[in-house]
């Protein structure tokens, strides 16, 4: 059965570039979740998505990060103008129903922000 | 005070020996808890519920203490496989962002 995509699995950027991050989450699953983890460190939250409700965006670290999901299926994290504060393993990761169930995540995107 | 601490360790313990790790928690409204494994470099996935009552899975047994606000983690006879980073995760159904990691403790299982 498929799992949480996450695409690339690589990124390496020049300071200053945009970059795109996908997630596909597994099908039917209603939440979302885009976290960061930075080497050595713990989870980080970045934003939540709930069916069709308004996103919680409260963990985006500043206005470079936006996020977007489509209905229920793919999501895409879009950081703007990146510094090499962003190099990190990007991970998504879903559930069904609300956050008291399990969330399964995807293998992450290592980001490198020379 | 952070929402969720660990002891970050490492903890290196040899095959075969019984390994304990606590985990505290700020917020008293807290309502679910977990415990996922991460292995190097790999994502996190879910290791365990823990229930009020406390539970048992085969060498793993969660335990919650809501009066002091901690949730612990055992593991009886170590296996060299069980060397992973153990997250601790609270739940609170109030807010929006109410999903917590802890920054996990690490633990090496040694020969």
């Amino acid at each position: 059965g498929a799992g949480v995509s996450q695409s690339p699995s690589n990124k390496v950027t020049e300071k200053g570039k945009d970059v795109e991050l996908r997630c596909d989450p597994i099908s039917g699953h209603t939440a979302l979740y885009w976290y960061r983890q930075r080497l050595g460190q713990g989870l980080e939250f970045l934003i939540y998505f709930q069916g069709n409700s308004a996103p919680d965006k409260s963990g985006l670290p500043s206005d470079r990060f936006s996020a977007e999901r489509t209905g229920e299926s793919v999501s895409t994290l879009t950081i703007q103008r990146t510094q090499q504060e962003d190099s990190a393993v990007y991970l998504c990761a879903s559930s069904f129903g609300t956050h008291l169930n399990e969330q399964f995540f995807g293998p992450g995107t290592r980001l490198t922000v020379l | 005070r952070k929402e969720v601490e660990q002891d970050p360790g490492p903890f290196n313990v040899p095959e075969g020996a019984t390994v304990a790790f606590n985990c505290t928690y700020s917020n008293s409204a807290s309502q679910s808890f977990f415990w996922y494994r991460q292995d190097c470099r790999k994502e996190p996935k879910l290791l365990m519920s823990v229930y009020s009552s406390g539970n048992e899975d085969g060498r793993f047994t969660a335990q919650l203490n809501r009066a002091s606000q901690y949730i612990s983690l055992l593991i009886r006879d170590s296996k060299l496989s069980d060397s992973a980073t153990y997250l601790c995760v609270v739940n609170r159904l109030t807010g929006a962002n109410n999903l917590f990691f802890g920054t996990g403790t690490r633990l090496t299982v040694i020969p």
